[in-house]
């Protein structure tokens, strides 16, 4: 079974800070995607992923995807409040859409 | 565009009773739909994946029997709690491909057992 670890669980920093979360797979991604969520709502589509050494950028938020497409990383700069939410890695696993998320990491950003 | 919507968004159901949650695909057909389950600050969860016209597929550790699954038709799947419990309060979320192999989620439904 796939596991996806994610680090930090949870971060709180002031807008303007520079923040990265983490990653980490216990087997190859199929295709991996980043998600953004706020409570009571489904998950927002950041971005897919699929070739090892990727790195993708969506206005502050920089992405890279590992060499051996096992880890990845997403990189905020100057954190805004509106920045704050569930930020979810997920496999892609199938053509079907079936998702394997990971743990989550909690972002607060305080004003 | 296309839409995935679910029904209800909230719903409260006393211990021991049964509540069912829909999930459409609005202006499209999908032959295969998943249903996760959320528990406040945590991470989604997927529980099985709905197939059409054929048996829901589990994941491990979800029990089958508990949490029923309908696909009846191309655009319609059913998650059933039976029998809930308190423990079984969460929020739980589908989702569909639709075109263009795009990721389409419900709104979620809240479901609290008093």
């Amino acid at each position: 079974t796939q596991l996806l670890e994610q680090s930090p669980q949870f971060l709180s920093i002031q807008e303007g800070e520079n923040l990265t979360v983490y990653c980490n797979s216990s087997s190859v991604f199929s295709s991996l995607q980043w998600y953004r969520q706020e409570p009571g709502e489904g998950p927002v589509l950041l971005v897919t992923v699929v070739t090892g050494g990727e790195v993708k950028k969506l206005k502050r938020l920089t992405f890279q995807f590992g060499d051996a497409r096992k880890d990845s990383s997403l990189h905020i700069t100057a954190a805004q409040p509106g920045d704050t939410g569930l930020y979810l890695c997920a496999d892609l696993t199938s053509n079907t859409g079936k998702l394997i998320f990971g743990q989550g990491t909690t972002l607060q950003v305080k004003p | 565009g296309a839409v995935v919507s679910q029904h209800p968004s909230r719903v409260i159901c006393k211990s021991g009773t049964s509540v069912k949650i829909e999930c459409r695909s609005l202006d499209f057909q999908a032959t295969t739909m998943f249903w996760y389950r959320q528990f406040p600050k945590k991470s989604l969860m997927l529980m099985a994946t709905s197939n059409e016209g054929s048996k829901a597929t589990y994941e491990q550790g979800v029990e089958k029997d508990k949490f029923l699954i309908n696909h009846a038709s191309l655009t319609l799947s059913t998650l059933t709690v039976t029998s809930a419990h308190p423990e079984d309060s969460s929020f739980y979320i589908c989702s569909a491909t639709g075109p263009g192999n795009t990721i389409y989620f419900g709104e979620g439904s809240w479901l609290t057992v008093v």
